[in-house]
């Protein structure tokens, strides 16, 4: 079935470091992939998506591309903040529809120090 | 920019009680669904909905658990008989508008504590 591997967290930078979160996948066909944001106390916000090979999503500062090759989509930022503290989540739509019950990896705990 | 509610933020009920958590999806999507998220787990998929039926359910979603749309605005959750592993954060996340539009948007959730 439909999966997304994240890597094992907690993540813990100094402010400005720059971030790498991996994510890889094992889908039907090629759907839409996501990041989501979870920040202390709140629920699930959208961080970025990608609907096809090649694309990049990108919001905040946040990127992410598409790689059909390694099946992969990993969250990059150059510069991260202590106000980017927080739960990130890989997503996909499961079973080869855009609109199906999205299957999260497990998360990845992210710690940023001044 | 419109956004999915949840109440209450959060609920206390003692074992064995029935709860109703409630959601108000974004007015003019199409599809709807619960998700759950155990403390310091993965968020996981319950039951999702589609033209006043159920289109999909999880392992998770037993006979202790019903989903309800009773108007054009409201879609619930209903837990019959809590029990301690029911304790989580429901999220509830709409999708799909006319412009054929697939980004899930999650409301708040609603922490659940079964004592």
């Amino acid at each position: 079935g439909d999966s997304v591997t994240q890597m094992e967290g907690p993540v813990t930078l100094s402010e400005e470091a720059f971030l790498t979160i991996n994510c890889t996948y094992t889908a039907t066909g090629y759907p839409s992939l996501f990041w989501y944001v979870q920040y202390p106390g709140e629920g699930l916000q959208l961080l970025l998506k990608a609907t096809k090979a090649d694309d990049k999503g990108s919001n905040k500062g946040f990127e992410a591309t598409y790689r059909k090759e390694t099946t992969s989509f990993h969250l990059e930022k150059g510069s991260v903040q202590v106000s980017d503290s927080a739960v990130y989540f890989c997503a996909l739509p499961a079973g080869g529809t855009s609109y199906g019950k999205l299957t999260f990896g497990q998360g990845t705990i992210l710690t940023v120090h001044p | 920019e419109p956004e999915v509610t949840q109440t209450p933020s959060h609920q206390v009920t003692q074992m064995g009680q029935e709860v109703i958590l409630r959601c108000v999806p974004i007015s003019n999507h199409l599809y709807f669904y619960w998700y759950r998220q155990i403390l310091g787990q993965k968020v996981e998929f319950l039951v999702s909905f589609y033209n006043n039926e159920i289109s999909e359910k999880s392992e998770i979603f037993d006979d202790q658990f019903s989903v309800e749309r009773p108007d054009g605005s409201n879609f619930t959750l209903k837990i019959r008989s809590t029990k301690l592993e029911d304790s989580a954060m429901y999220f509830c996340a709409s999708i799909l508008d006319s412009r054929g539009s697939y980004e899930q948007y999650f409301g708040p959730g609603t922490r659940l504590t079964v004592t």
